[in-house]
């Protein structure tokens, strides 16, 4: 089955600067590629994905990076501001019917400012 | 708000007791989920529903039953619970099971 790997676990950044998470999946038939923001007292919220025929997506500060060869991909937020401290899960999904997303362990990034 | 609602969002209960947990969609999506989100662990999906019917059981150990009586309600009976299975509980929804999933807030559950 799938296994998702995530790093780093915390991760701290100064305002303004840009973060990257990063994420390492075992299964080459997975093809759908979800990134999680979760608040707290929250559930977790979709803020991007990207699917395996895309090598790279963006929304605004927020990007993802897929390398299928490789079997990994990355969330980059730029500018980052305060309120994009939280959890961010990475997560993975096979196209097969019933196949449910395999998250990673989260990072929680802190922003000061 | 993402369209999926939970109740309650806060539980306490011993180990004797019988609580049950509601998810409700307002998305009009046929899959929905159960997930267990315990401190320093990733996410573990406990149960998938397509169309009603139980298409993943991951495991779950039975004090958990769950019930979907149509796509827009999914419950989580709980019985006999261990103070290990105090945790956060999330619901989510797709379109079908390999579409993008919408979270519920989750209850947070405390086994005493």
């Amino acid at each position: 089955g799938e296994n998702v790997e995530q790093h780093p676990s915390t991760l701290s950044v100064q305002e303004g600067d840009s973060a990257v998470i990063k994420c390492t999946y075992s299964d080459s038939a997975s093809n759908y590629f979800p990134w999680y923001k979760q608040e707290l007292g929250k559930g977790p919220q979709l803020i991007i994905d990207i699917r395996s025929n895309v090598g790279e997506k963006k929304d605004q500060r927020i990007a993802v990076t897929l390398n299928k060869t490789a079997k990994h991909f990355s969330l980059h937020i730029t500018e980052t501001q305060p309120e994009d401290s939280a959890v961010y899960f990475c997560a993975a999904s096979g196209f097969q019917a019933g196949t449910a997303l395999i998250f990673g362990k989260g990072t929680t990034l802190s922003v000061s400012s | 708000e993402t369209g999926v609602t939970q109740t309650p969002r806060h539980l306490v209960m011993g180990m004797t007791n019988k609580k049950s947990l509601k998810c409700e969609q307002h998305l009009g999506h046929n899959a929905m989920y159960w997930y267990k989100q315990s401190a320093k662990k990733p996410l573990e999906l406990m149960f998938v529903y397509n169309f009603k019917e139980q298409t993943e059981n991951n495991s779950v150990p039975s004090r958990f039953s769950p019930e979907c009586p149509n796509s827009s309600h999914l419950f989580l009976h709980l019985h006999t619970l261990q103070p290990e299975d105090s945790a956060l509980y999330l619901c989510a929804s797709s379109q079908g099971g390999l579409e993008t999933q919408y979270f519920g807030p989750g209850t947070r559950l405390l086994v005493l």
